[in-house]
């Protein structure tokens, strides 16, 4: 069974620096998203990780993969007010009727104070 | 296109009614999903389809039924309300098409149960 994990699961973070938000998987999975969630509303997709070593960044943030130690990172850089939110990984995998099933983390809630 | 919708967006229940969350898209995705939101818990899979007629359950089934008559449609029944479904409820779809593996998300539903 396929259970995801993410740490830390609140972070408070000054404007301006640089942090890590982890998501370990259990078992092998082919598909790993990141997304953004702002309270009262749906989720916004960041990134989908599809292979060993994939890294993608998309303006203060960048996401990486590393399907051996089953783990995925979302990094900020110089953070700003605009980024508090949740933040939610998912893992899943493509093959056959699992393609329609995530399993996600539990969340992490980043503050960015001034 | 409209992507995926939800309806409605807020509901409130008695213990003991029944209702059905409305979901649509028109994208002609093949792969639907629901999933319900809990403070601290993430996302969880209550039951998905990966065709019209093709339905099967996720972590959290109890209490829900679905069907899948067309590509369209994917609506969730809740038979018997009881407190513990109060939640979000995001709908979901996809396709296995292309290198995207993109999932899209509904705007979600609040239902409250007492």
């Amino acid at each position: 069974e396929l259970k995801v994990e993410q740490n830390p699961l609140f972070l408070s973070m000054q404007e301006g620096k640089n942090y890590t938000i982890y998501c370990n998987y259990s078992t092998t999975s082919d598909r790993l998203y990141w997304y953004r969630q702002d309270p009262g509303k749906s989720l916004e997709s960041l990134f989908v990780l599809l292979s060993n070593g994939a890294v993608k960044q998309e303006g203060r943030l960048m996401a990486s993969l590393d399907t051996k130690a089953r783990l995925s990172t979302l990094h900020i850089t110089a953070a700003v007010h605009d980024l508090s939110a949740t933040y939610f990984c998912a893992a899943g995998n493509a093959g056959g009727t699992s393609y329609g099933k995530l399993t996600f983390g539990q969340g992490t809630i980043l503050t960015v104070h001034p | 296109n409209a992507g995926v919708t939800q309806t409605p967006k807020f509901q409130v229940l008695k213990t003991g009614q029944s209702m059905t969350l409305q979901c649509a898209q028109d994208m002609n995705h093949e792969y639907m999903s629901w999933y319900r939101q809990d403070p601290g818990m993430g996302l969880r899979l209550i039951h998905y389809s990966v065709g019209a007629g093709i339905t099967d359950q996720g972590e959290v089934p109890n209490g829900y039924n679905v069907s899948r008559s067309t590509t369209e449609d994917f609506p969730l029944r809740l038979l018997s309300a009881a407190p513990s479904q109060t939640s979000v409820y995001f709908c979901a779809s996809s396709y296995s098409l292309g290198t995207t593996y993109e999932q899209y998300f509904g705007p979600g539903t609040r239902l409250t149960v007492t």
